[in-house]
This record gives C-alpha cells, structure tokens and sequence, in this order.
C-alpha cells in the first residue's frame, strides 16, 4: 500500500464548476501538506501548502488539512480551462512522498 | 529570483549508452532532490543531496547516482541505460530537507529522456 493514495483521474468539469481533489495518506508522522499544479510537458509548481489541520485560502483555491481522518483536499472555485493540468499532492515529515497525481480537464 | 534550471531539457539516447543531467537549484537552497516520473509508476524519487552529500536515497538500481558540488548544483548520471529508463527526470531544490515550512521544493521544467 502506498503511503499517499490520489485517484489519476481524468476529471473533467465545465467551466466555472468547483475541482475537488482530494488525497490519503496512512503515516500519521507528516506534517506539512501540499499542492502542486503540473502543466503537460512541464515540472510541478506549488500551489499551496497548509500546516497541520485547517483550512487555507489563497484566491480561488481552498487547502483543506483533516489529520484526524489523514485526508487533504483542495478545491479550485470558478474553474477555468486554464486550470487544467495534473494537480499532485505531497507531504512531508522529513521525506517528500507524492500523491500518484489527479489529471483535471476543464472544458468551456 | 531565477528559478530553477535543467540542462538539457531533451536528450535522445540509446541502450547501453550512459547520460548527465544537470541541474542548478534557486540561490540559496542547498537541497537537491531528483525525481523520475512516468506516466505509469508517476513521481518517484530518486535521492537528495545536501551540501555535496547523499542524504536520502529512493528504490532504484545503482546505474543512477548523482552528485552536489560546492555551489549547490548537482548532476544526475544513469549508466547502461535501458529502455525503461524514459521519463521526465525532475530536479527540485529547497531550503532544506528536514520537515520543516522549509521544505517546500520548486521544481525545474525537467529534462525528457528517450532511450531508443
């Protein structure tokens, strides 16, 4: 069993829909959780990273940390074909593990 | 601030054959993680380095090494290379590595393999 579990995907939504993506994990040790955004043919940009459990807000895309349930979500409001990509998420207590990545289409 | 680079961004080689990547990190940053990601096993890592040392090593064979130099910027070699061997080699530096806010790693665009 892999420590971070995220389903590939595709998901696809129209545009101006709500994106939930979400991600498991099973070592309660991580601490640090984030979100990367991966263009095709590009590397992974940070998107957002969340300490601990809570939420965090930065424009329209919402990070969501519940350690009690070792599950992490990120939300992206008003989506836009632009927000397509593969979205990754990780987490880290000392060693970074990656989430398998969730491919998101936004059609128009 | 520049982010950071790969070089070569492609590279075609062929079986048996042995490749360099290299990578500069962000100024500053002394970690330097690899990473090989394929569309069927996707982002895995392969070590980091930190200060010119190998602090943390993947699950991959021994014809993948690297190495830091004194300026933070490291390189990555695959010998013997096989067919399994394509991907996007993903170079990614940080602060630091120790699970803190300060491991926040930004990714370079990548170098893609091809191994014919």
């Amino acid at each position: 069993q892999k420590e971070v579990e995220q389903d590939p995907g595709p998901l696809s939504v129209p545009e101006g829909a709500i994106v939930s993506l979400n991600c498991t994990y099973s070592n309660s040790a991580f601490q640090y959780f984030m979100w990367y955004r991966q263009y095709s043919r590009k590397g992974p940009e940070l998107l957002m990273y969340t300490y601990s459990s809570g939420n965090k807000e930065d424009g329209r895309f919402t990070a969501q940390v519940d350690k009690s349930s070792k599950y992490i979500s990120l939300f992206i409001r008003d989506s836009q074909p632009s927000d397509s990509a593969t979205y990754l998420c990780a987490m880290t207590w000392g060693k970074l593990q990656f989430g398998a990545g969730t491919q998101v289409v936004v059609t128009p | 601030k520049a982010g950071v680079t790969q070089t070569p961004r492609y590279l075609i080689k062929t079986r048996g054959q042995q490749v360099t990547l290299s990578c500069s990190p962000i100024s500053g940053h002394r970690s330097v993680s690899w990473y090989q990601q394929t569309p069927g096993q996707g982002l895995q890592f392969l070590f980091e380095y930190f200060s010119e040392t190998q602090r943390n090593k993947g699950n991959f064979p021994g014809r993948f090494s690297g190495r830091q130099f004194s300026n933070s910027r490291s390189e990555m070699n695959v010998s013997t290379l096989e067919l399994g061997d394509s991907a996007l080699y993903l170079c990614a530096s940080s602060y630091n590595l120790q699970g803190t806010r300060a491991d926040t790693q930004y990714f370079g665009p990548g170098t893609r393999l091809t191994v014919l």
